[in-house]
């Protein structure tokens, strides 16, 4: 079973439009970050999101996580081309007896903004 | 910010042959690095973690004999595809930890390789 499920996975909406990106799973997390990827490179951190109920925005990008910390959403206002790129959740899993956290990610939201 | 370069950025290289695949944190020490792997569309899989002196922890159903990994420095972890084949063929990505992060795990990552095995 996933870990995260990420939701939906295509996305192809016109200039302007709003959109939502949502990402859950039956687990508490400590701590879920948000990352865009474009074509041809690596993922770039946009948020993380650490307090039950905690909304943050970047510009056109608000990003809430659940007062439960078992869910986030990513909402895009008046979506532009610029948007375009893979959107992909993540949260840290410890294995067992290390310090260090790897990241495990949702299946990732493939959006497509048309001019 | 923390960066993180990879090199080479793509390769392509012939059936049987191993690759090596470099992965610097330019402004800060990793202690710790990640490589993932992904296929066109999809999501990043983890392969391997990377700790500075020590062995790689690889995944389950990772080959740790085919993608050999040293992490030499605090700056540097290195990923060796060994005897390539067309399967091999996909976008390798590292991410590196700073080793003075918070709580919050935040990892960077590089741009990424394309390899190609023909």
């Amino acid at each position: 079973t996933q870990l995260l499920e990420q939701s939906p996975q295509f996305l192809s909406i016109q200039e302007g439009e709003n959109l939502t990106v949502y990402c859950n799973s039956s687990s508490v997390f400590s701590s879920l970050q948000w990352y865009r990827q474009e074509p041809g490179e690596g993922p770039v951190l946009l948020v993380t999101v650490v307090t039950g109920g905690e909304v943050k925005k970047l510009k056109r990008l608000t990003f809430q996580f659940g007062d439960a910390r078992k869910d986030s959403s990513l909402h895009i206002t008046a979506a532009q081309p610029g948007d375009t790129g893979l959107y992909l959740c993540a949260i840290t899993t410890h294995a067992g007896g290390t310090s260090y956290g790897k990241l495990t990610f949702g299946q990732g939201t493939i959006l497509t903004v048309h001019p | 910010g923390a960066v993180v370069s990879q090199h080479p950025s793509r390769v392509i290289c012939k059936s049987g042959t191993s690759v090596k695949i470099e992965c610097r944190s330019l402004d800060f020490q990793a202690t710790t690095m990640f490589w993932y792997r992904q296929f066109p569309k999809k999501s990043l899989m983890l392969m391997a973690t990377s700790n500075e002196g020590s062995k790689a922890t690889y995944e389950q159903g990772v080959e740790k004999d085919k993608f050999l990994i040293n992490h030499a420095s605090l700056t540097l972890s290195t990923l060796t595809v060994t005897s390539a084949h067309p399967e091999d063929s996909s976008f390798y990505i590292c991410s590196a930890r700073d080793f003075g992060a918070g709580v919050y795990n935040e990892q960077f990552f590089g741009p990424g390789t394309r390899l190609t095995v023909l």
